[in-house]
Order: C-alpha cells, then sequence, then structure tokens
C-alpha cells in the first residue's frame, strides 16, 4: 500500500531564511508527487506537481521540489520563506501510469509558521 | 477558487444524530473524491465517484455512506454522529481517472462538522 512520510510536523523560520520540508513515500511502481498548501481557514490548493520528466520542479511563489527515485523522496524547497508562507504543507502521492486511480494518499502535513 | 463547491460550511450537531454534506466538482470534472481531515488523523481519503458510479473505498465507516448523481453533484451521508467524527470534510474533484491524469485534485473549502 501507498504512504507518504513527512518528517517535520512543525517548522518556525525567519522571514528570509531558506525552507526544505522533507517528504518520503512508498510504493514500488510509478508514482505522480504533489505538494499541496493550505492556508489558514482555506482549501487546499495546488503548488506543483511532479509526473515524468526534469525531477526538479518548479511551482507557484517560488517554491521548488526535487524527486529523488532513489531516496523515494520528494523535499519542498523555498530559498527564501516570507510571512505569508504561514500555511500547512501536505506531499501527496498517487500511481502513475495505468495504475493511476485518481485517489491521492498525503502525508501527515507540516505546519510553517513564518516569523515577520 | 477552485470551482468545487461544498455546502454547508459549518454544521453544529448532536450525537446520534445524521447530516448530509453536498459537494458540486468543477463543470467538467466526473471524479468526485471525499477526503475527512481531523487533528489526530490528518487527510484520510475516505471515498471516490466516478461518473456516479463508487470506483475506490478507503478509511470510510459503515455509518457513512455517499452517493453521486446524474448531475456529478455527491452528498456524503454520516449517521449515528460521535464526537469523534468532528472534523474537517473535503470534497474535491478531477478529470478522468487513467494514464494521462496526473491525479491533480481541486479541493472545496471544506464543511467542518463539529459533533457535539
Amino acid at each position: 500500500a501507498q504512504s507518504v512520510s513527512q518528517h517535520n510536523h512543525h517548522v518556525i523560520l525567519s522571514e528570509a531564511a531558506s525552507l526544505e520540508l522533507g517528504c518520503n513515500y512508498s510504493y514500488g511502481g510509478t508514482v505522480n508527487l504533489f505538494w499541496y498548501v493550505q492556508y489558514p481557514g482555506q482549501h487546499l490548493q495546488l503548488l506543483l506537481k511532479y509526473f515524468s520528466g526534469d525531477p526538479l520542479v518548479k511551482g507557484i511563489k517560488g517554491f521548488e521540489a526535487e524527486f529523488i527515485k532513489s531516496k523515494f523522496s520528494f523535499n519542498l524547497r523555498k530559498p527564501s520563506v516570507q510571512w505569508s508562507d504561514t500555511a500547512e504543507y501536505f506531499c501527496a502521492v498517487n500511481a502513475g501510469g495505468s495504475s493511476n486511480t485518481g485517489k491521492l494518499i498525503f502525508g501527515q502535513g507540516t505546519t510553517l509558521q513564518v516569523k515577520p | 477558487d477552485s470551482g468545487v463547491t461544498q455546502t454547508p460550511k459549518h454544521l453544529i450537531t448532536a450525537t446520534g444524530q445524521r447530516v448530509t454534506l453536498r459537494c458540486s466538482p468543477r463543470s467538467e470534472d466526473l471524479s468526485v473524491y471525499w477526503y475527512q481531515q481531523s487533528l489526530d488523523q490528518g487527510l484520510q481519503f475516505l471515498i471516490h465517484y466516478y461518473n456516479g458510479e463508487e470506483r475506490a473505498k478507503g478509511n470510510i465507516l459503515e455509518r457513512f455512506s455517499a452517493q453521486q448523481f446524474p448531475d456529478l453533484h455527491s452528498e456524503l451521508n454520516l449517521s449515528s454522529l460521535e464526537l469523534g467524527d468532528s472534523a474537517l470534510y473535503f470534497c474535491a474533484s478531477s478529470a478522468n481517472p487513467g494514464p494521462l491524469n496526473t491525479g491533480e485534485l481541486f479541493f472545496g473549502e471544506g464543511s467542518r462538522l463539529t459533533v457535539l
């Protein structure tokens, strides 16, 4: 069964600090990988996704993630965070290719608090 | 705005009661997914409907049921409610599942259920 593990549950950073949130998944086949963000009181929004090609994926708001197949990882990065990045971040995976049912499996989420 | 509409936004009810949550997917999407978000369980997949038919079940209790109607809106029915059912229930939609679908889900704003 697929599973997703996010190592950092709660991260506190000052503005302009660099961010890296860890995500590892467990699945033996082809995968599609996602990072979603949930701002306080809002719905989940897609930050970025990987399904093939360049393993370094750029998303919205200056975020990027790198898919490292050998490590089953898809870490999220941002060189310089802003106060407005305060939110909860979710890593998610689904099976790729012909095994894709569309169902996303989410990690437990990481709460990011950015201090002004 | 994701294009996915959920009602009601907030619902307070008592133990033992039954509630119905409603979701309207984006106009072009045939798939509807229901997720439960709670503090201790994170985002848990409940059920997936595609064009009116159930496609996958996750951690959905027997007290819960869902359906998708011909106009593609979906309802999640929660009965014999318990305190532990208090959570945020998200609906999401996506295009056709299959090899060409990367699985991006578009989420509604959620229905917050409080069981007293």
